[in-house]
């Protein structure tokens, strides 16, 4: 249980465009989803969470004009990169957890998504 | 100081010998912890939880937890050349589980 699938897993895309990455929960029914990035040899770092129905929380420092998610329902949240630059180049991770879910539950991961920006 | 600080590495041992990974954190308002390994190129795979003082033992793997020492550990017994990779310490602060921080990893390699 608790699948979390994420696609692309890999994506090149010219600087200037934008890219669509999909985050869906396949088997529960995701509240909250979290968008993680992790630059090479680095930790994950929270980008911002989204809560079913609601406006995403973006952390500090993260452009919330630049980086759009949608989180529109139960089992979809979206991160849209806009008008994607070289140095947006990453691995995108996104988490998710359940209703119900409390301090003791793990996060579940999707499989990431290598962006690349030319 | 960082919220949750781990050696980054590499640790390296030999073949069947026992690994530990250390983690501590700064906050002590800190509910609960877990253990995800990464291997490269690859997202998070959750190896362990711990929330009470004490050991817990899954298999090869042991996590122990001192909240008064703010310190949580993993120990890899019979290391495997398969359990090389970065080990990531994640807290949650919170009783929703909505304030997950990760500390930035320690990569392990394991020597045949």
């Amino acid at each position: 249980g608790a699948v979390v699938s994420q696609h692309p897993s890999r994506v090149i895309c010219k600087s200037g465009t934008s890219v669509k990455i999909e985050c869906r929960s396949l088997d529960f029914q995701a509240t909250t989803m979290f968008w993680y990035r992790q630059f090479p040899k680095q930790s994950l770092m929270l980008m911002a969470t989204s809560n079913e129905g609601s406006k995403a929380t973006y952390e500090q420092g993260v452009e919330k004009d630049k980086f759009l998610i949608n989180h529109a329902s139960l089992t979809l949240s979206t991160l849209t990169v806009t008008s994607a630059h070289p140095e947006d180049s990453s691995f995108y991770i996104c988490s998710a957890r359940g209703r119900g879910s409390s301090y003791n539950s793990p996060l579940h991961f999707g499989n990431g998504t290598r962006l690349t920006v030319t | 100081q960082k919220e949750v600080e781990q050696n980054s590495g590499p640790l390296s041992v030999p073949e069947g010998a026992i690994a530990s990974l250390n983690c501590t954190y700064s906050d002590r308002g800190s509910q609960s912890f877990f253990w995800y390994r990464q291997y490269s190129g690859k997202s998070p795979e959750l190896i362990m939880s711990i929330y009470s003082n004490g050991d817990k033992e899954d298999g090869r793997f042991t996590a122990q937890l001192n909240k008064a020492s703010q310190y949580v550990s993993l120990l890899i017994r019979d290391s495997q050349p398969s359990d090389s990779a970065t080990y990531l310490c994640a807290v949650s602060r919170d009783n929703y589980g909505q304030n997950f921080v990760f500390g930035p990893g320690t990569r392990l390699s394991v020597l045949p």
